[in-house]
């Protein structure tokens, strides 16, 4: 089978930097993915690492290591806006269809 | 460019009633999918469709179907509808080339059974 772990909750004050990990075990594994959700709308696409290291996109960073299962996701100058849930998802090998995990509900204080 | 689009946005039914959710996009996509999410839990993938002509089940297809009428829309069938499929329901599409992973959500479905 497929699961993926993540804290369910992380709170940080504005400006700070926050790490959200993930770690996952499949039967196979063509990337990991990281969504963002804020309260009643629909997820969006923020990332993907599909070799080992840092994928850097503006204040967001995503960084993968397939030999321990492990991820995370980085979000530096943290602001209000931010506050949302995150989601790590692993890419199956059929159809590019995603396995999510339950989700970081990431709570920005001022 | 409308994105994806879901109709409807919000629906009440009554248990064993039927009702198909509406998805389409307008960005020439190949690959398309239905998600279920329920209250503080992650995405769940109910069925999938790879490429036009093609669908296949998920992690929880029990109690739906699903047609893909065209490269454009794919919808998704409740026969008789339980008190447990009541939840928020997502359809995304991706490109669907070898190196396209990003996938584009709608705005999602509220559906409740009573």
């Amino acid at each position: 089978g497929q699961s993926l772990e993540q804290p369910s909750e992380v709170t940080a004050v504005e400006g700070a930097i926050v790490q959200i990990n993930c770690t996952y075990q499949t039967s196979g594994f063509y990337g990991l993915s990281w969504y963002q959700q804020h309260d009643g709308g629909a997820p969006t696409f923020l990332s993907y690492n599909a070799l080992d290291g840092l994928e850097e996109t503006g204040r967001f960073s995503s960084f993968l290591s397939r030999s321990d299962s492990y991820g995370y996701l980085l979000l530096q100058e943290l602001q209000m806006k931010d506050s949302a849930s995150y989601f790590c998802a692993v890419r199956g090998n059929q159809g590019g269809k995603l396995i999510f995990g339950q989700g970081t509900e990431l709570s920005v204080k001022p | 460019n409308a994105g994806v689009t879901q109709t409807p946005k919000f629906q009440v039914l009554k248990t064993g009633q039927s009702m198909t959710l509406q998805c389409a996009q307008d960005m020439n996509h190949n690959s398309m999918y239905w998600y279920r999410q329920d209250p503080g839990m992650g995405l769940r993938l109910i069925y999938y469709s790879a490429s036009e002509g093609t669908t296949d089940k998920g992690e929880v297809p029990n109690g739906y179907n699903v047609s893909r009428l065209n490269k454009r829309e794919f919808s998704l069938r409740l026969e008789s509808a339980a008190p447990s499929q009541t939840s928020v329901y997502f359809c995304a599409s991706r490109l669907g080339t070898a190196y396209t992973y990003e996938q584009y959500f709608g705005p999602g479905t509220r559906l409740t059974v009573t």
